[in-house]
C-alpha cells in the first residue's frame, strides 16, 4: 500500500533561516504529491502540488520537486517567518479522479523563533 | 468563493451514542471526502463521495458510514461511539470530474468530537 514518511520534529529553526523538510513516499503507478499546511486550531490548507516526475511545486516562497528516482518530494524555503510556523503533511494520492484519498505523513510541527 | 464548511465545529457525546457530522462542499464541487486526525493515528481516511456514490472507503468499522446529497452536501455517521473515536473530523472537497487525474482537495476547519 502506500505510505508517507516525514519527519516529525519539533523542528526549530530561526527567523530567515532556510527550511528543508524531508519527505519520502512509497506508492504504486505514478502518483500525485501534495504539502498542506495546519494552523493551530484549523484545517488544512493546501499550500503546493505535483502531479508528475521532475515537476515542481510552488507557492508562498516554498518550493518541492518530485523526485521519482528517490522517491521524494522535499519541502524548502529559503528565508522562514514566525507566521510560518505550523505543522506541515506530505501526500499523495493515486491518480483515479480522487476516489483514492489522500495518504498523509505524521506531519511535522514547524517552530520559527524570531 | 465559500470554502467547505463544517458544522458542528464542537461536539461533546457519551459512548454509546451516536453522531452526525454535516459538510457544506466549495459550490461546484462534487467530490466529498472525510478524514479522521488523532494525536496517535494522525490523518486517516475514512471515505470519499461522488455524485452521491461512495467510491472509496478507508480502514474503518462499519460504525462509520455517511452519505451524499444531490446538491453535494454530505453528511458522516458514527453509531454506538467509543472513547477512541474522540477526534478532528475533516471534510474535503474536490473539483473531480469523475474521471482519471488526481484532483487536490481543500479542507473545511474539522469538527471536534469529544467521547467520555
Amino acid at each position: 500500500g502506500n505510505s508517507v514518511t516525514q519527519m516529525e520534529g519539533p523542528v526549530t529553526l530561526s527567523e530567515e533561516a532556510f527550511l528543508t523538510i524531508n519527505c519520502t513516499y512509497t506508492a504504486t503507478g505514478y502518483p500525485s504529491l501534495f504539502w498542506y499546511v495546519q494552523y493551530p486550531g484549523e484545517g488544512l490548507q493546501l499550500l503546493l502540488k505535483a502531479t508528475k516526475a521532475d515537476d515542481k511545486g510552488s507557492n508562498k516562497g516554498f518550493e518541492a520537486t518530485y523526485r521519482k528516482e528517490t522517491t521524494s518530494f522535499h519541502l524548502e524555503k529559503g528565508s522562514v517567518q514566525v507566521s510560518d510556523s505550523a505543522v506541515y503533511f506530505c501526500a499523495l494520492t493515486n491518480s483515479g479522479g480522487g476516489a483514492d484519498g489522500l495518504t498523509f505523513g505524521k506531519g511535522t510541527h514547524l517552530i520559527i523563533q524570531p | 468563493k465559500a470554502g467547505v464548511t463544517q458544522t458542528p465545529r464542537y461536539l461533546i457525546k457519551t459512548r454509546g451514542q451516536q453522531v452526525t457530522l454535516s459538510c457544506s462542499p466549495i459550490s461546484g464541487h462534487r467530490s466529498v471526502s472525510w478524514y479522521q486526525q488523532t494525536p496517535g493515528q494522525g490523518l486517516q481516511f475514512l471515505f470519499e463521495y461522488f455524485s452521491e456514490t461512495q467510491r472509496n472507503k478507508g480502514n474503518f468499522p462499519g460504525r462509520f458510514s455517511g452519505r451524499q446529497f444531490s446538491n453535494s452536501r454530505s453528511e458522516m455517521n458514527v453509531s454506538t461511539l467509543e472513547l477512541g473515536d474522540s477526534a478532528l473530523y475533516l471534510c474535503a472537497s474536490s473539483p473531480s470530474t469523475g474521471t482519471s487525474g488526481a484532483y487536490e482537495q481543500y479542507f473545511g476547519p474539522g469538527t471536534r468530537l469529544t467521547v467520555t
